[in-house]
């Protein structure tokens, strides 16, 4: 039962284009949402993150977008840079209690130059 | 300014030994989170701890799995008797009040059993 679904494994993308990471999540009480960046051999690093009160936010490239109605959350990228190449994992936490991530699968994003 | 460490790096052990994973959080952290990720899944939950305390362990295996975090010293993740499903990459991460606020994660040990 995954409550974060990250249903694209893999995208692949031009250097300079639009990239963008999907996220779907079924727990209506997640109120938290977060976008970890993660190379290889190395742990995650936090990218941006989006409370439920808000539908946009946004941090220089990176631009993460709500939509509670669909239950439904997007990292948008832009200008896509090599060094943006990584495994991009969407979390969500619920109020209360230990404040524990929920992560899904994570999506392998390959900018290409 | 050191960040999250986590020792060793990776750790092969044979089928009924014991794994000893250990985590030194940030300056200045006191809540320290485990997480583990299986190959081709996304880090789940396991124990969130603070100083001499297990604040949420609903995420850990009900058998051979503890977690402590002693007023002095590094948080340890003990597994005894590993089984071969316990291969993984375990991961540490820190943060300074517990609250809705990003965790700083460590580079993660890889657990191997043979």
């Amino acid at each position: 039962d995954q409550q974060v679904k990250q249903n694209s494994p893999s995208l692949s993308v031009q250097e300079g284009r639009i990239s963008i990471l999907n996220c779907d999540y079924t727990n209506s009480m997640f109120d938290y949402f977060l976008w970890y960046k993660k190379y290889p051999a190395e742990g995650p690093t936090f990218l941006i993150s989006i409370s439920s009160i808000k539908d946009k936010n946004e941090d220089g490239r990176f631009t993460v977008f709500l939509n509670k109605s669909a239950k439904h959350l997007s990292l948008h990228i832009v200008p896509s840079q090599p060094g943006d190449s990584a495994v991009y994992f969407c979390a969500a936490s619920a109020p209360g209690g230990s404040e524990k991530l929920v992560f899904g699968k994570g999506t392998k994003l390959t900018v290409n130059p | 300014n050191a960040g999250v460490m986590q020792n060793p790096r990776h750790l092969v052990r044979r089928r009924g030994q014991e794994a000893r994973l250990r985590c030194s959080p940030m300056k200045g952290h006191s809540h320290v989170y485990w997480y583990r990720q299986l190959p081709e899944e996304g880090l789940k939950f396991m124990v969130y701890l603070q100083k001499e305390n297990i604040i949420d362990e609903s995420g850990m295996p009900k058998e051979r799995f503890s977690a402590e975090f002693p007023k002095e010293g590094p948080s340890i993740l003990r597994i005894q008797q590993v089984v071969r499903g316990d291969s993984a990459a375990y991961f540490c991460a820190s943060s300074q009040t517990g609250g809705n606020e990003k965790l700083f994660f460590g580079s993660g040990t890889q657990l191997s059993v043979l």
